[in-house]
């Protein structure tokens, strides 16, 4: 099985901070997510990463940042945090075959106060 | 419009009933199609993947209208352990998914 590990499953930080979320996968996937997931809003896109060193903004990359400098290692960086960051943070991982879902870590979830 | 609806529910279903629920979206183009389960404070995970042909895992079944474009999830003889919120997904190509925010499943004894 597929494993995707975050580093943190619950953080709380004060605003202003420059917060670091890790996740890491073990199956020597090329595509890497980061998701941020509120109430009645589903699971938005922040970044992704189909490469080392390779970024694609998703849908809210505003004040966050990425770092691929390994392939089985994907960080989410957020610059300076803010109240409007809290949320469940869950990073995924996806070999490429089409009909194969992405598989997710635990999730971090992250307080900013 | 949002890119996938869902009705946020709560279902609630009584134990051994059946129980559907659809997702529509909006991009015609959509390549592939999926259903998540989603317990309370955990990661979603793969329940499974729709086929054009529709196909069934077990009690699920799943089904894609591509000419009305939604999918559907149906669960036969519901178990208490069904219990979770079930996340539509759809792939329009490349890379992303695209999410619906989730319908809300309890199954009461």
């Amino acid at each position: 099985d597929v494993k995707v590990t975050q580093s943190s499953r619950y953080l709380v930080k004060r605003t202003g901070e420059k917060v670091f979320l890790e996740c890491v996968q073990d199956m020597d996937h090329e595509n890497m997510f980061w998701y941020r997931q509120d109430p009645g809003l589903g699971l938005r896109l922040i970044y992704f990463s189909y490469d080392v060193k390779m970024k694609e903004k998703g849908d809210i990359p505003e004040g966050y940042s990425v770092s691929r400098e390994k392939k089985e290692r994907f960080s989410l960086i957020l610059e300076s945090a803010s109240t409007n960051q809290t949320s469940m943070y869950l990073c995924a991982s996806h070999g490429g075959a089409a009909l194969y879902g992405y598989t997710f870590g635990s999730g971090t979830r992250l307080t900013v106060v | 419009r949002k890119e996938v609806e869902q009705d946020p529910g709560p279902f609630n279903v009584p134990e051994g009933a059946t129980v559907a629920f659809n997702c529509t979206y909006s991009n015609s183009a959509s390549q592939s199609f999926f259903w998540y389960r989603q317990d309370c404070r955990k990661e979603p995970k793969l329940l499974m993947s729709v086929y054009s042909s529709g196909n069934e895992d077990g009690r699920f079944t799943a089904q894609l209208n591509r000419a009305s474009q939604y999918i559907s999830l149906l669960i036969r003889d519901s178990k208490l352990s069904d219990s979770a919120t079930y996340l539509c997904v759809v792939k329009p190509g490349g890379y992303q998914l695209i999410w619906g925010a989730g319908t809300k499943l309890i199954i009461k004894p």
